[in-house]
């Protein structure tokens, strides 16, 4: 069956740096992967999408990378901030209705 | 604008009542789903719908029903709870263009005693 995993549960970084976080899929071509921002007792809010003929993506701070070999995206957040801790997720689109499957998600920190 | 507002927030049960959670949208949306999130287990999706009515199954859709009477309204129901369906769940819509970007509404926290 199909499958998307994010390989941390949880990720501490410092303040300034670069955060990576990672999705993995299997049994699976999606022709594009969406990522988004869930902070706590709150909705999913869309970040980002990147298409299977796209390397990469960028919005503002945020980088998306897209390895169809790998069968993995990458996601960074460049100069991270203690306002960017939150889970981010990882989503891709099937079917007809566009059913999105969601990888479990990474809890991201950015200590001051 | 309200997006995708859930109702009622908070709720708690007793095994084997019934209830209803109630979704409304009011960005025209055709595609409307229901979500739980348990976790270490991600999102995984109900049902869904991709137009008035009409309703689909999704990954788990054991113990629920839904409908879409009206396009800016999806219901999800549960009609004997069960402890297992102790959650929170979202309900989400969307365009049918196709970046397939859905908007979340904020929640709703179930508990089944």
């Amino acid at each position: 069956s199909q499958k998307i995993e994010q390989n941390s549960e949880a990720l501490n970084i410092q303040e300034g740096k670069t955060a990576t976080l990672t999705c993995n899929y299997t049994n699976y071509s999606p022709a594009y992967l969406q990522w988004y921002r869930q902070d706590p007792g709150r909705g999913p809010v869309f970040l980002l999408l990147i298409r299977e003929n796209e390397k990469e993506k960028r919005k503002e701070r945020l980088k998306v990378t897209f390895d169809t070999t790998l069968k993995q995206s990458l996601f960074h957040i460049t100069a991270s901030q203690p306002a960017d801790s939150a889970t981010y997720l990882c989503a891709f689109v099937s079917g007809s209705a566009r059913q999105l499957t969601f990888g479990s998600g990474t809890q991201l920190t950015v200590l001051p | 604008n309200a997006g995708v507002t859930q109702t009622p927030k908070f709720r708690v049960l007793k095994t084997g009542q019934s209830m209803t959670l109630l979704c409304a949208q009011d960005m025209n949306h055709e595609y409307m789903y229901w979500y739980r999130q348990d976790p270490g287990m991600g999102l995984r999706l109900i049902h869904y719908s991709v137009g008035e009515g009409t309703t689909a199954k999704g990954e788990v859709p054991d113990g629920y029903n839904v409908s879409r009477l009206k396009k800016q309204n999806f219901l999800l129901g549960l009609e004997s709870a069960a402890p297992s369906q102790t959650s929170v769940y979202f309900c989400a819509s969307g365009t049918t263009g196709n970046t397939g970007e859905l908007f979340f509404g904020e929640g709703s926290r179930l508990t089944v005693l």
